[in-house]
């Protein structure tokens, strides 16, 4: 298994404002992933996070708004800017160790994100 | 398109009795299914993991099955008890690339 914290995990914010999400895994993993869950739905992609590489972001996610850092194999950045109240969501850091047929995804507590 | 439906979107039971939650889906090429719970305020658990050639697999007092040719899956919950009460997803993992699919859910409300 795999031990992940975020960090803050919950934050309320004003319009126009950005914050910046944190995600720290116990052990080092080969991928790590960050999600939006909005109220009542499942989880959304957003992208992946490429250790020494740019982001891989799904259709619909750009990096101007959701910049993500990796600078090694436990932690990364995930940044929400110029948020808009649409922007309020679950933010979830997921891991795997290894990109493998039975890989399991591990999930981090989650950042809850209002946005005024 | 892959996708992944959950039914139903949302479940009231009363503790002790049992139920059961579907997965249809029709990602292809299939690799894997899995069923996470998320309890309130938390990120998902894993509860199974369905390969192929899986049809029953079972976690305490959960059950999963899979039918790899219709491309449904149910998760059979036993005895239901108050801490059972989460959403369950359903996750479809395609054989090509790093793709899952994610269902939108079931809310299961456990009531004593």
């Amino acid at each position: 298994s795999a031990v992940i914290s975020q960090k803050p995990s919950r934050d309320i914010c004003q319009r126009g404002t950005s914050l910046t999400i944190q995600c720290q895994v116990d052990s080092q993993v080969t991928m790590m992933f960050w999600y939006r869950q909005q109220p009542g739905q499942s989880l959304t992609l957003i992208a992946t996070a490429n250790q020494g590489s740019e982001a891989t972001y799904e259709s619909g996610f750009v990096i101007d708004k959701f910049p993500i850092s990796r600078p090694n194999l436990t932690f990364s950045t995930l940044t929400v800017s110029n948020m808009s109240p649409e922007d309020s969501s679950i933010y979830l850091c997921s891991v795997a160790r290894a990109l493998s047929s039975y890989n399991e995804q591990f999930f981090g507590p989650g950042t809850r994100l209002t946005v005024l | 398109k892959n996708q992944v439906e959950q039914s139903p979107q949302s479940l009231i039971i009363l503790e002790g009795k049992n139920c059961t939650l579907q997965c249809n889906y029709t990602v292809s090429p299939f690799s894997n299914l899995r069923w996470y719970k998320q309890d309130t305020g938390r990120g998902p658990v894993s509860l199974t993991i369905m390969t192929f050639s899986e049809n029953t697999k079972s976690n305490g007092r959960y059950t999963a099955t899979l039918d790899a040719d219709t491309k449904q899956s149910s998760l059979h919950i036993t005895a239901s008890q108050l801490s059972d009460s989460a959403s369950y997803i359903c996750v479809v993992r395609a054989n090509t690339g790093n793709q899952f699919y994610f269902g939108t859910g079931t809310s299961l409300t456990v009531i004593p």
